[in-house]
């Protein structure tokens, strides 16, 4: 089956630039999409179609893509950035996928 | 202001059965596809099944494909999963979502979220 691969943690100081990628054979072809999910809350779409960013979402939220991986970059990011962020995508048949998710911590 | 609340949830048995709803507001609820998407305990998401805004259509993942069904009633803008043959590691918060087109396909994405509800299957 179709897997899309995170790394489980990235670590940044304040104000550097958190960088979360996703990789996956079919996203050259297929949009990617970015949640965060704070503790105990329900996830938050935060990129959609590999670089766009919904109304109310930071600027500092962007996203990017190259080939068979796409990025979440973070730029200077805060404490309250801290969560757990999950790419979307599908694969050639359309069936919807989520990574493993990655784990950011900002300190 | 848009809104989606889950019900539904609960604790039952290896084996048994449970409907969860969703019900929607503050939009058009059939001109959007809506999602069901759950989470183990500690894990991941994982998307579980999506219905077109006609109800017409309806997708499943093979981990839970002949076990459940998803339906719509337009009519009172809600979303249901009817959840047989449950199994221990479908042990897992459940959230309804929407997207923002009709029709589920490849770009489907979960815009909005509920807050969730808990299923847990245990003997």
């Amino acid at each position: 089956s179709y897997e899309l691969t995170q790394p489980p943690s990235v670590s940044v100081s304040p104000g550097q630039t958190a960088r979360i990628t996703c990789s996956g054979s079919a996203l050259p072809r297929q949009y990617a999409y970015w949640y965060q999910q704070k503790t105990g809350q329900a996830p938050v779409l935060v990129i959609y179609k590999d670089t766009e960013r919904p109304s109310g979402i930071p600027a500092r939220f962007y996203g990017s893509t190259s080939g068979t991986t796409v990025t979440l970059s973070i730029i200077a990011a805060q404490a309250e950035d801290e969560a757990d962020y999950y790419c979307q995508s599908a694969d050639s048949s359309g069936t919807l996928v989520f990574g493993g998710g990655t784990k950011l911590t900002v300190l | 202001e848009e809104q989606l609340l889950e019900s539904g949830g609960g604790l039952v048995q290896p084996g048994g059965s449970l409907r969860l709803s969703c019900t929607a507001s503050g939009f058009i609820f059939s001109d959007c596809a809506m999602s069901w998407v759950r989470q183990a305990p500690g894990k991941g998401l994982e998307w579980v099944s999506s219905i077109s805004g006609s109800g017409g259509k309806s997708y499943f993942a093979d981990s839970v494909k002949g076990r459940f069904t998803m339906s719509r009633d337009n009519s009172n803008n809600t979303v249901y999963l009817q959840m047989n043959s449950l199994r221990v590691e479908d042990t897992a918060v459940y959230y309804c979502a929407e997207a923002p087109t009709p029709i589920v396909g490849s770009t489907t994405f979960f815009r909005r979220w509920g807050q969730g509800t808990l299923v847990t299957v245990s003997s």
